[in-house]
């Protein structure tokens, strides 16, 4: 089973500022990665597929790099509903598994 | 527009059995893979379970393997999970979410709103 660490678990930043969230899996999953925001009371929303390409209907403000093992996922200009939780999943193997979250909380 | 509710949630002793149930509208069905997950409150998500669009492949994780049976009706639109022999770990909001392929990539585009599912005594 492939592992996802995610880091931080707790991220503080200003409306308007840049995050940067970071996934690492125990062993590559080539690009073979997404990530998914968690708002409160509601369902995980596909964001980034492929490591870096967005879904169908989000922002551009939403980024993804990354290969092999480390990813980032970047929110520049954040906005008040950006702020939620984010997981990384590899689709690479079965069993899918996700990282266990980074929660984006307002400074 | 995708459309995905769960039901069947509910307060169940260990040792019980459950069986949630997921109505699927506004694609076509019998075209996608589908798959469960479930997301202990206040926690991560877990990967549970996969069916192929034609029922002839399921996975299990081993944390629900021999417990946890999935199907689905094409007819009824319907996808469905039989939960066994429940634990107290098995306390979470389930989740159906849909099976699609970007150019390859194999990921779960459209979710459900949950149902919880609480085992206890």
């Amino acid at each position: 089973e492939i592992v996802m660490t995610q880091s931080p678990a707790t991220l503080s930043v200003s409306p308007g500022e840049t995050a940067t969230l970071s996934c690492r899996a125990s062993q590559s999953v080539y690009n073979n990665l997404a990530w998914y925001q968690q708002r409160p009371g509601q369902a995980p929303r596909l964001l980034i597929y492929g490591a870096s390409t967005r879904a169908a209907g989000i922002p551009a403000r939403f980024s993804g790099s990354g290969s092999g093992t480390d990813f980032t996922l970047t929110i520049s200009s954040l906005q008040s509903e950006d702020f939620a939780i984010y997981y990384c999943q590899q689709y690479n193997n079965w069993p899918r598994t996700f990282g266990q979250g980074t929660m984006l909380e307002i400074k | 527009q995708v459309q995905l509710v769960e039901s069947g949630g509910g307060l169940v002793k260990p040792g019980g059995s459950l069986r949630l149930s997921c109505a699927a509208s506004g694609f076509s069905f019998s075209d996608y893979y589908m798959i469960w997950i479930r997301q202990v409150p206040g926690k991560g998500l877990e990967w549970i379970s996969y069916i192929s669009s034609t029922s002839t492949t399921m996975y299990y994780a081993d944390s629900v393997k021999g417990r946890f049976t999935i199907s689905r009706d094409n007819a009824k639109n319907s996808l469905y999970l039989q939960m066994n022999n429940l634990r107290a770990e098995d306390t979470a909001v389930y989740y159906c979410a849909r099976g699609n392929y970007y150019g390859g990539h194999s990921l779960f585009d459209s979710w459900g709103q949950g149902t919880l599912v609480t085992v206890s005594s």
